[in-house]
């Protein structure tokens, strides 16, 4: 069964510092998302992306975050200076077409900043 | 905020019919009813989805009652995998519209 691929499964970083997440949606799903879960707390909608360009994203999906698909295969989160409240897991998810389809979602990079 | 109430937690026996129940009284119209679960901390799991209609595949069955304000989530013979926080969300009709999750409903598969 095709998979959404999430890496790294884990990133510590520090304070400040960028980081960039990245995924490899299913090759022929044209809708792209990232959500996160801070431990303990509910699964959070950040952005959606289709068509090269952000289509809706949330109200946590500040300044600090940006999303790009560099290639015809990947799909990145960057977050540009971390803070300690951006330690969270953060999924990948992808979607065949508009309409009402089921996202495949990634297995998660657990991001931990110190 | 979730437009669905899911109870807190449930538990059943390995092997029997778990029946997870989910409120969404202000459901309108062209809105689904989606399920999704979520092993551990791994990503969410799409399980079904419905409009009206009953709906069943290789995983679960949904039934939605007439008046849509209401659905459960039935999964026939429950394993010990099938532990898990699963989520009742209801999505609109827009092309691109997120899920919102609410905090589940937690299941509890005992041997």
């Amino acid at each position: 069964e095709p998979e959404v691929t999430q890496t790294p499964s884990h990133q510590v970083t520090q304070m400040g510092q960028e980081v960039i997440l990245r995924c490899v949606p299913i090759s022929n799903h044209l809708y792209f998302y990232w959500y996160r879960q801070i431990l303990g707390q509910k699964v959070e909608f950040l952005v959606s992306f289709y068509n090269n360009e952000i289509s809706e994203k949330s109200e946590i999906f500040d300044d600090q975050f940006s999303v790009e698909r560099p290639d015809g295969s990947n799909f990145t989160l960057k977050i540009r200076s971390t803070k300690l409240e951006d330690s969270a897991m953060y999924f990948c998810a992808s979607s065949v077409a508009q309409g009402h389809y089921g996202y495949t979602f990634g297995s998660g990079t657990r991001l931990t900043v110190v | 905020d979730a437009k669905t109430t899911q109870p807190p937690s449930m538990d059943c026996a390995e092997g029997r019919a778990a029946n997870l129940p989910c409120n969404h009284s202000t459901i309108s119209g062209n809105e689904y009813v989606y399920w999704y679960r979520q092993i551990h901390s791994q990503g969410p799991q799409y399980i079904i989805h419905g409009l009206k209609n009953n709906e069943t595949n290789e995983m679960a069955s949904l039934i939605i009652t007439e008046d849509r304000k209401s659905s459960t989530l039935i999964l026939p013979h429950a394993t010990l995998r099938d532990t898990a926080v699963y989520y009742c969300i209801v999505r609109d009709t827009g092309a691109n519209s997120k899920l919102t999750f609410g905090k589940g409903i937690t299941l509890s598969v005992r041997p």
